[in-house]
């Protein structure tokens, strides 16, 4: 079974606080990793992307991959309301045309 | 990002009736194109992932002579759902990729389905 685990939440951190977010993956064989924001209604955007072992910084969010644990985080510092939202970690599982699969996502909300 | 556009943005039909979802990428040729639903507060079912000139590989439990992928060139996909019924109505996007497995996917802006 090819799965993506995410804690539910909700996350609730106050505004300025960082926020970390955690998934994990069952196909050892998955070489990329993917962090998707979700507001409510709208269709999930990529806020980021990660495909080696360690730390990958772009602005406020630093995503942070373990492959040996199948492990990946994402990290968004000084936390906004308007981060308020779901975070979807998405894998695409290798073989066949290498699906995408989402997590169930965590809802993060941040309170002022 | 690219950009992937998805018509329409909403929808509401009769029963029994079908309707037709376009997904295309607007500024890169997307390989692979994904259809999934998503249930409120539920996250994303994968329902079928198409690549441009094959058949719609489609996910357990999800009916193909139902959902009908076709995915003719490299930037248009569609999805249409036919004779539509209320359990049907949902919220449907589309992503899709232009290289290859380990690439980003880039979503459509979703269409909401309403079947009454």
């Amino acid at each position: 079974q090819k799965e993506v685990e995410q804690n539910s939440g909700p996350l609730s951190v106050p505004e300025g606080a960082i926020a970390s977010l955690n998934c994990t993956y069952s196909d050892r064989g998955s070489q990329s990793f993917f962090w998707y924001r979700q507001y409510s209604g709208k269709s999930p955007e990529l806020i980021m992307s990660i495909y080696s072992n360690g730390d990958k910084e772009d602005g406020r969010f630093t995503a942070q991959l373990n492959k040996a644990s199948q492990y990946v985080s994402l990290l968004i510092r000084d936390s906004q309301p308007s981060d308020s939202a779901t975070y979807l970690c998405a894998v695409p599982f290798s073989g066949g045309y290498n699906k995408l699969i989402f997590g169930a996502g965590t809802r993060l909300a941040v309170h002022p | 990002g690219a950009v992937v556009s998805q018509h329409p943005s909403w929808v509401i039909c009769k029963s029994g009736t079908s309707v037709k979802i376009e997904c295309r990428s607007l500024d890169f040729q997307a390989t692979t194109m994904f259809w999934y639903r998503q249930f409120p507060k539920k996250s994303l079912m994968l329902m079928a992932t198409s690549n441009e000139g094959s058949k719609a590989t489609y996910e357990q439990g999800v009916e193909k002579d139902k959902f009908l992928i076709n995915h003719a060139s490299l930037t248009l996909s569609t999805l249409t759902v036919t004779s539509a019924h209320p359990e049907d109505s949902s919220f449907y996007i589309c992503s899709a990729r232009s290289g290859g497995g380990n690439t980003e996917a880039f979503f459509g802006q979703g269409t909401r389905l309403t079947v009454v």
